[in-house]
């Protein structure tokens, strides 16, 4: 059965630093990945995804995310982070069937919450 | 683009009546999904439904949650009778079926508080 682990539960940067969250899946085949972010009160954004092809990806907000197929990692980064992005992150993966085909629903890691020092 | 609209925003009610939540989807959009948000549990897929169709509903924790779809701009979530223990965040979310790993809409969700 897929996975998404996500290990860090709680990040604080100080703005304008790098950041990088870290994301873990289990899949058999080519996965279809995703960032998605959350702010208090929203419902989720999509940040970027992946399907196939370059595995560097861009998204929005000044976002990028890296596929790694040897480590089985997506890691989302951004080169300066802002006191806006502060929120929660979360990574997700495309789930199949039993026969292998997509069902259309994402499996959700538990998230890691962003805090931004001033 | 109206985006995903979920209503209520928020909910309060006393144990043993009854709740429905309701999901208007992107229209255009053929696939919607009812999750549920808990600080325990995270992210829930409780259901979804493809061209108003239930598809999968092994995460609808007991026969006192159901769900429907009537028509393609419209879906309800029902809890009869309701437990302090499903007090949670539920969101809808839609997507165009046609493409694997089609990315997911969702609404701002319905904040459920069953005393």
């Amino acid at each position: 059965a897929q996975s998404v682990t996500q290990p860090d539960i709680h990040i604080t940067v100080s703005e304008g630093a790098s950041l990088e969250l870290r994301c873990n899946y289990s899949y058999g085949a080519t996965p279809y990945l995703f960032w998605y972010v959350q702010s208090p009160g929203q419902g989720l954004q999509l940040l970027l995804k992946y399907f196939s092809g370059d595995t560097l990806v861009q998204g929005i907000k000044g976002f990028e995310a890296e596929f790694k197929r040897s480590q089985s990692s997506f890691n989302l980064r951004k080169p300066s982070v802002h006191w806006s992005d502060a929120a929660e992150y979360f990574c997700a993966v495309g789930a199949t069937g039993n026969y292998g085909g997509s069902q259309g629903n994402l499996i959700f890691g538990k998230g890691t919450k962003l805090s931004v020092k001033p | 683009d109206a985006g995903v609209i979920q209503s209520p925003r928020h909910e309060v009610t006393e144990m043993g009546q009854e709740v429905t939540l309701r999901c208007k989807p992107i229209s255009g959009h053929n696939s919607l999904f009812w999750y549920r948000q808990t600080m325990m549990r995270g992210l829930e897929l409780l259901i979804y439904f493809n061209n108003n169709v239930p598809i999968d509903d092994s995460g609808m924790p007991e026969d006192r949650f159901s769900a429907k779809m009537p028509n393609a701009s419209f879906s309800t979530l029902k809890i009869q009778p309701s437990e302090p223990r499903d007090s949670a965040v539920y969101f809808c979310a839609s997507s165009r079926l046609g493409g694997e790993g089609s990315p997911l809409h969702f609404g701002n969700g319905t904040r459920l508080t069953v005393t």
